[in-house]
């Protein structure tokens, strides 16, 4: 496709339950970032990835909270044991170089219930 | 302390109505990124900007590098223009966003 692609759109999921959220960024394109957006917030930045390696994950809110990107290109964040405040937004988006044009994907609206 | 300030944080207007939203920073920038985004939580890339104006249908961005401001204005304004705008700074060592809260827009017709 022509943009970044996030899948699911939305996902509902049980207290407890494990998800995974996948983010196909523009072929080719070397940065990627994480973000998640709570309910009437901004967007806040999970982690960051330079091809397949994850140079900054400091904003990943515990150790539930796992993305990766084994061949640089597709990746996926993964929530363990979901807890109702992981109900977010979670924001893809990627860019061709360092500092380079950056795409945003549409999100996945995640809801814990 | 928040590296991007958005305002106003809600705006009402007519239908009709030219609507401006503002964005300051306070980062070092490789450009600027206004979103849009829908009740649905989907997200659209209005703009990036590095410096000056854009413009795409009703929808003008600008940008004060110097200032470090940016604005976005919606002329004629509609309905279907509702959303929650999001200004977004890319910063110049590439390996952050900063976001601002966004400002929710509901045009009343």
């Amino acid at each position: 496709g022509a943009g970044v692609s996030q899948s699911p759109r939305y996902k509902v999921a049980k207290r407890g339950q494990d998800v995974a959220l996948r983010c196909d960024p523009i072929s080719g394109h070397v940065s990627l970032f994480w973000y998640q957006q709570a309910l009437g917030q901004g967007p806040e930045f999970l982690t960051y990835f330079q091809n397949e390696a994850q140079l900054d994950k400091s904003g990943l809110p515990s150790d539930r909270f796992f993305a990766e990107r084994p061949e640089g290109s597709v990746s996926t964040l993964k929530i363990q044991r979901t807890q109702q405040e992981d109900s977010a937004v979670y924001l893809c988006a990627s860019s061709s170089i360092l500092r380079g044009p950056a795409f945003f994907g549409q999100g996945t609206r995640l809801t814990v219930v | 302390k928040n590296e991007v300030e958005q305002s106003p944080q809600n705006l009402t207007a007519q239908e009709g109505e030219f609507i401006t939203i503002n964005c300051s920073y306070s980062v070092g920038i490789s450009a600027l990124h206004w979103l849009q985004q829908h009740p649905g939580g989907g997200i659209v890339s209005l703009f990036m900007l590095s410096s000056g104006k854009k413009k795409h249908g009703r929808l003008i961005a600008t940008i004060n590098i110097q200032e470090k401001h940016s604005s976005l204005h919606i002329t004629a304004s509609h309905p279907r223009d509702s959303a929650v705008y999001i200004c977004a700074a890319g910063s110049n060592t590439g390996n952050q966003f900063y976001f601002g809260t966004g400002t929710s827009l509901t045009v009343i017709p």
